[in-house]
């Protein structure tokens, strides 16, 4: 079965710092692996997914990550942080399409922005 | 193009009330359909889903209900709310089980609030 854990439930940087957002995932089989942003009382947004092509992947509003299956991670960063860009951060990994699957999320990392 | 809209955004309920929140999907047909909530600091709970007109599955044991009326709708239930039963309520589709390529796109949400 997959898991996905983030590490640090809670992250604070300074706007203009580097974002570092941890995801380690654990899967019997290539990952699909995905971020998601969600702002207060909204639904989740799709930032960016791998889906095993390229291995470092682009996503909206700056930010990238990197799949490193060594590591089994997929860790979210963005050169410079925004304000714009506090709220709550999900990672996800699915074994892609099939009857059965699910896509599995982690328990979110709160990133917060100090002016 | 696809959407997803959910409704209400809000609601307070007394307890003991009945519930029923509606989540359509446009632009599509056979939808996965997904229910999650979202309880103070304890990240994504899926609680049921749905990969066809009838067939529901059940993530978790509790108060709540769905069902699969349409293909395109998916409905939240409960005859009689509980305290804990306050949350976020976010719904969400997928072309294929686990996400597939795209992952899940969620609605906008619902906040519920138990009183």
């Amino acid at each position: 079965a997959q898991s996905v854990t983030q590490l640090g439930s809670h992250v604070s940087v300074s706007e203009g710092a580097l974002v570092l957002l941890r995801c380690n995932y654990s899967s019997s089989v290539p990952p699909y692996l995905f971020w998601y942003v969600q702002y207060p009382n909204q639904g989740l947004q799709l930032l960016l997914k791998y889906t095993s092509a390229a291995t470092l992947v682009k996503g909206i509003n700056g930010f990238e990550a990197e799949f490193k299956k060594s590591e089994t991670s997929f860790h979210l960063t963005k050169p410079s942080a925004h304000m714009s860009d506090a709220a709550e951060y999900f990672c996800a990994v699915s074994r892609g399409s099939g009857y059965g699957n699910k896509l599995v999320f982690g328990a979110g990392t709160i990133l917060r922005v100090k002016s | 193009s696809q959407t997803i809209h959910q409704w209400p955004a809000t609601l307070v309920q007394p307890v003991g009330s009945p519930l029923s929140l509606e989540c359509t999907v446009e632009g599509t047909s056979n939808p996965n359909l997904y229910w999650y909530r979202q309880a103070a600091g304890r990240g994504l709970q899926l609680l049921f889903y749905s990969v066809g007109i009838g067939q529901i599955s059940s993530e978790v044991p509790q108060n709540l209900s769905a069902s699969r009326p349409q293909d395109r709708q998916f409905i939240l239930s409960s005859k009689k709310l509980l305290l804990s039963d306050s949350g976020f309520y976010l719904c969400a589709w997928s072309r294929s089980s686990g996400g597939g390529l795209d992952g899940y796109t969620f609605g906008s949400g619902t906040r519920l609030t138990v009183v």
